[in-house]
């Protein structure tokens, strides 16, 4: 079973430029998740989908963060203009069910100059 | 809302010894999960090992052990028989273990103990 896919791994941007960060659950996977994780901090939720719907964004920065999941399967966060305060690793889990075993991708790091 | 403390940022140990990382936890749900993830410098993040808030027993995954006392509101992982490959950041989470909305089951996470093991 093919674990959780994002892409890409590193990007380095320049303040006020845009980003996008794509994730592919494992299949199957109703729930997925993006985390932002600062350097020397732990992971903090961005959002939370249940297939193509929004069950929490209560953190997500809405005025320069975006994210979708539009057929319930893959999704895109998308950051614009980014911040210098923006550069972290971008995590993505997937679980089967909202209360399900959580499965984390490798990360996409992103550096804002 | 719930709060988790790892009030270690770094912790050394010998190859082949024993070592405990520490976690406190805050939260006013009856029922709940706690998780320790293990992010090596790959940064996927690894789970490791999970203790119900009912579960009688501290949970063990072969060297991991979860020593976990509700009262004092901490989890602590230990490990034995610490190898080269333990070293990474190690990270406390929970969750409400709850029957309504996606957005009850929130993981939340500590800030993280960075383990270095010395050969």
């Amino acid at each position: 079973e093919a674990g959780v896919a994002q892409s890409p791994r590193y990007k380095i941007i320049e303040k006020r430029q845009s980003v996008a960060f794509w994730c592919n659950p494992i299949s199957g996977h109703a729930t997925l998740y993006w985390y932002q994780q600062i350097l020397g901090q732990g992971p903090k939720l961005l959002i939370q989908f249940q297939n193509n719907g929004v069950v929490d964004d209560s953190q997500l920065p809405k005025d320069r963060f975006s994210a979708e999941r539009l057929k319930g399967v893959d999704s895109t966060l998308k950051i614009q203009p980014a911040k210098l305060e923006d550069s972290a690793v971008y995590l993505c889990a997937s679980s089967r069910t909202p209360n399900g075993e959580l499965f984390f991708g490798e990360g996409s790091r992103l550096t804002v100059l | 809302a719930q709060k988790i403390t790892q009030t270690q940022p770094g912790m050394f140990v010998q190859e082949k010894e024993a070592v405990t990382l520490d976690c406190t936890y805050d939260t006013s749900d009856q029922s709940y999960g706690l998780f320790w993830y293990k992010q090596p410098s790959s940064g996927e993040m690894i789970f490791l090992i999970y203790q119900g808030s009912y579960d009688e027993q501290n949970a063990t995954e072969g060297r991991y052990s979860l020593n976990f006392q509700k009262a004092r509101k901490s989890a602590n992982l230990v490990i034995s028989a610490s190898q080269l490959g333990d070293s990474a950041m190690y990270f406390c989470a929970m969750r409400p273990i709850g029957m309504s909305g996606g957005s009850n089951y929130k993981l939340t996470f500590g800030k993280g103990t960075l383990l270095t093991v010395n050969p």
